[in-house]
């Protein structure tokens, strides 16, 4: 089956405890992103990846990291998690850059 | 700076009726419009539109885009309860960022 997974699916931390939220995808696609969305805001974009070791920042990208050593996978890594960054977070990839397939979400709160 | 914006933020309609979700765009390098369906999870696909005029139509949903206002709507006829969501408009600029609007919650009761 077509899709993108992400995990953990929920998660509750710390401030300052680094923690990285996993997305894969089994479709092939070269554009994979991630996103995170709070209430009244929308998706905003945090970073995307058009290919393997290539990334770039999206709108929100401060106190995030990604990496993109093989094609399927986009981890997402917090180095320094803050309250402020308690969100639903969500993985996309598409072949192009249009028509995205998205993840189940990842809640994530840090006390 | 780069914006959607989506209007009205929400509303409520009784089953049958047509709504209008609208969804205006200021960006840099416009590429392609979006339109996404989110019901308590991944938001799901329903349009892109690239050229102006063009009715993209699916079942009981349309849209289309105008390019010079430079505004889009998405038509829904006879509404369902199962219609029932946030509607998400997104823009793609060329460059390959993407940038959402705040979306409409629309509630259809029975």
């Amino acid at each position: 089956e077509a899709q993108v997974t992400q995990n953990p699916r929920y998660l509750i931390t710390v401030t300052g405890k680094k923690l990285t939220v996993t997305c894969s995808q089994n479709m092939n696609h070269e554009y994979m992103s991630w996103y995170r969305q709070d209430p009244g805001l929308g998706l905003r974009q945090i970073y995307y990846s058009m290919n393997v070791e290539v990334t770039d920042k999206g709108d929100v990208p401060e106190g995030y990291k990604v990496s993109r050593k093989e094609k399927r996978n986009f981890p997402l890594i917090l180095e320094s998690p803050s309250p402020n960054q308690t969100s639903l977070y969500f993985c996309a990839s598409s072949f192009s850059t249009d028509t995205q397939y998205f993840g189940p979400g990842t809640r994530l709160t840090v006390l | 700076e780069d914006k959607v914006v989506q209007s009205p933020l929400s509303l409520v309609v009784h089953e049958g009726d047509t709504v209008t979700l609208n969804c205006s765009y200021e960006v840099t390098n416009f590429r392609s419009l979006l339109w996404y369906k989110q019901e308590k999870k991944a938001p799901t696909f329903l349009f892109m539109l690239t050229s102006s005029g063009i009715e993209k139509k699916s079942g009981r949903l349309s849209s289309i885009l105008d390019k010079k206002e430079l505004f889009s709507i998405l038509n829904i006829t006879a509404t369902q309860t199962g219609d029932s969501a946030v509607y998400l408009c997104a823009v793609m600029e060329y460059g390959n960022k993407l940038v959402f609007g705040a979306g409409t919650i629309l509630r259809v009761k029975s």
